[in-house]
């Protein structure tokens, strides 16, 4: 079936470090594949996708490429700041009518200053 | 502003009670969805429905039941069948189908006692 497995946290980081958050995918055929924030106490908000090999997607900061020959989302920040401390979910939809979401474990990110 | 709602944010409940959390959406989104949210277990569906009058089990349902009267709402019964309840319930909309992305309420924190 299908699945996400994302490296395991939590990711403790210094002020404007350079991020990288790992995660891999099981699918048949060719998902798309999203990157999930969390704040505490809250729900989670998308924060990038990417819908088709090689594609990148982007936003505030954050970076990941779909990589079909690895089976990787790995997300990235080049400098992280304390207010990106939060829970990231990696997730998949296998594009097909009907179906939901899969996501990974979450990673924990805390940046301190 | 649009939105979904989650309540209540606590609910505390004495086991073999039956209890049931809200979830309303004013999106105007087809599909609607249940997570549930443990430490390191990351997100697992519960039930989600593509459309009104219609829902579909996720990997999770056991001990949960839900309905989809109205395009706007999609109440979750967590029954007492259900062996281990506690946890933070998440829902979620979506409008086209997930590679639009969810957007999620701010979650319930269910504590049985």
């Amino acid at each position: 079936g299908n699945s996400v497995t994302q490296m395991e946290g939590p990711v403790t980081l210094s002020e404007e470090a350079f991020l990288t958050i790992n995660c891999t995918y099981t699918a048949t055929g060719y998902p798309s594949l999203f990157w999930y924030v969390q704040y505490p106490g809250e729900g989670l908000q998308l924060l990038l996708k990417a819908t088709k090999a090689d594609d990148k997607g982007s936003n505030k900061g954050f970076e990941a490429t779909y990589r079909k020959e690895t089976t990787s989302f790995h997300l990235e920040k080049g400098s992280v700041q304390v207010s990106d401390s939060a829970v990231y979910f990696c997730a998949l939809w296998a594009n097909q009518a009907g179906t939901a979401l899969i996501f990974g474990k979450g990673t924990t990110l805390s940046v301190s200053s | 502003d649009g939105g979904i709602t989650q309540s209540p944010k606590y609910l505390f409940r004495k086991e073999g009670q039956n209890v049931t959390l809200s979830c309303e959406q004013n999106l105007n989104h087809d599909a609607m969805y249940w997570y549930r949210q443990d430490p390191g277990q990351g997100l697992r569906l519960i039930y989600y429905s593509q459309i009104v009058n219609d829902f579909q089990k996720g990997d999770i349902a056991e001990g949960y039941s839900v309905s989809r009267e109205k395009k706007e709402s999609f109440p979750l019964t967590v029954t007492s069948a259900q062996k281990n309840p506690t946890a933070f319930y998440l829902c979620a909309s979506s409008g086209t189908g997930p590679l639009y992305g969810y957007t999620f309420g701010s979650g319930t924190r269910l504590t049985v006692v």
